[in-house]
């Protein structure tokens, strides 16, 4: 139990496009999601925390515009990165999080973004 | 603000030999606390987790911890390392808290090495 994927796994894409990372709890519901960045032999990030129907709260120093959350179902959130430029590239990993007695979250396998 | 250090960034073990890899917290309260392992392109595993209760929890893949409140730690041990463990592993915390699930803070993480 407790799974939660990605979709795509990988994606290479021109600068100045856009790409939408999918994030899905499998079988349970999760009622918070948490989308984190991690570059290179470098720990995880948080950049933002999303809950089903509400606005994402940003960390700081995270661009809402660049990067856009929506969290329109209790199993699926989803981050849109606007006019991705090369900077972007890095690996991006979301978890789903529950609200039951110790709001464990669970993570979703990554996705590498590189941005040409 | 709670806090997490891993002091070693590298560690290289014989396969066959015991492993502890150092986590300290800092934080008031009662943590909740976390072991992650990644491999290399993938997202996190959940090896343990302590919340209360036993000071030493048992995990998966032969891995266990001990929370100790005077040390503020959290190490991980294995007393007999696979080739299979080589990885990065990350210590993590949360504040204790009911309903919704809460953010985690990393540790920097520990790449593991293992010769055979």
């Amino acid at each position: 139990g407790a799974v939660v994927s990605q979709h795509p796994s990988r994606v290479i894409c021109k600068s100045g496009t856009s790409v939408k990372i999918e994030c899905r709890s499998l079988d349970f519901q999760a009622t918070t999601m948490f989308w984190y960045r991690q570059f290179p032999k470098q720990s995880l990030m948080l950049m933002a925390t999303s809950n089903e129907g509400s606005k994402a709260t940003y960390e700081q120093g995270v661009e809402k515009d660049k990067f856009l959350i929506n969290h329109a179902s209790l199993t699926l959130s989803t981050l849109t990165v606007t006019s991705a430029h090369p900077e972007d590239s890095s690996f991006y990993i979301c978890s789903a999080g529950t609200s039951g007695r110790f709001g464990e979250q669970f993570f979703g396998p990554g996705t590498r973004l590189t941005v040409l | 603000a709670q806090s997490v250090t891993q002091p070693d960034i590298h560690i290289t073990v014989s396969e066959g030999a015991s492993l502890e890899l150092r986590c300290n917290y800092s934080y008031g309260a009662t943590p909740y606390l976390f072991w992650y392992v990644q491999s290399p392109g993938q997202g996190l595993q959940l090896l343990l987790k302590y919340f209360s209760g036993d000071t030493l929890v048992q995990g998966i893949k032969g891995f266990e911890a001990e929370f100790k409140r005077s040390q503020s730690s959290f190490n991980l041990r294995k007393p007999s390392v696979h080739w299979s463990d080589a990885a990065e592993y990350f210590c993590a915390v949360v504040i204790i808290s009911s309903g919704s699930a809460r953010q985690l803070t990393f540790g920097s993480g520990t790449q593991l090495t293992v010769l055979p």
